[in-house]
């Protein structure tokens, strides 16, 4: 069965410090590859994609991920922080073909510290 | 154009009680799903429409559960009779392919 690993529970980082993301999955086939941020009190909203192609994401509010397959991974990365990134972040991935379900990560809690 | 709406955004019932969550997909969004998060808990499955019909119910805890989507628009799932362990945030999402999008979650409480 396909699994998306988050070993990161929990993160901190100070404003304006640079942050990564880890992310891997276990599937036969390269998925489908997202993230999703989920901000106190809000829904989730979806920060980027990889299908195929180019393996650098860039998405909205200046993340970007980076899909490397020999390593199964899909880290999502900012250069710089700001305290309105603080929010719970989910990898998520879909079989490809077809319409399938999301399986998601267990999440990461961004902490921002001034 | 508006999201995925769902109602209500909080839901305090004692257990054996019945509770009803509702969502509205965007127009347009054959695909519906139903997902859940237990505290401290990945965000799991529950199951999937194609209009008004169940593709994949397979994340269905039990038979406690129904979902229906009436007319192929918005779906209700229902929980009856709730217990202990159903307290999580439901969430819904619509999808007109492979992007999911989703709505902001119904937190429920079973006391």
């Amino acid at each position: 069965a396909q699994s998306v690993t988050q070993p990161d529970i929990h993160i901190t980082v100070s404003e304006g410090a640079s942050l990564e993301l880890r992310c891997n999955y276990s599937y036969g086939a390269t998925p489908y590859l997202f993230w999703y941020v989920q901000s106190p009190g809000q829904g989730l909203q979806l920060l980027l994609k990889y299908f195929s192609g180019d393996t650098l994401v860039q998405g909205i509010k200046g993340f970007e991920a980076e899909f490397k397959r020999s390593q199964s991974s899909f880290n999502l990365r900012k250069p710089s922080v700001h305290w309105s990134d603080a929010a719970e972040y989910f990898c998520a991935v879909v079989q490809t073909g077809g319409y399938q379900k999301v399986t998601f990560g267990i999440g990461t809690k961004l902490q921002v510290i001034p | 154009e508006a999201g995925v709406t769902q109602f209500p955004s909080h839901s305090v019932i004692e257990k054996g009680q019945t509770v009803t969550l509702r969502c509205d997909p965007i127009s347009g969004h054959d695909n519906l799903y139903w997902y859940r998060r237990v505290m401290g808990k990945e965000i799991k499955f529950l199951l999937h429409f194609v209009k008004e019909s169940k593709q994949d119910e397979s994340g269905m805890p039990n038979n406690r559960f129904l979902a229906e989507r009436t007319g192929g628009t918005y779906s209700t799932l229902k929980v009856q009779p709730a217990e202990l362990e159903d307290s999580g945030v439901y969430f819904c999402a619509s999808s007109p392919g492979l992007v999911a999008y989703f709505g902001p979650g119904t937190r429920l409480t079973v006391t």
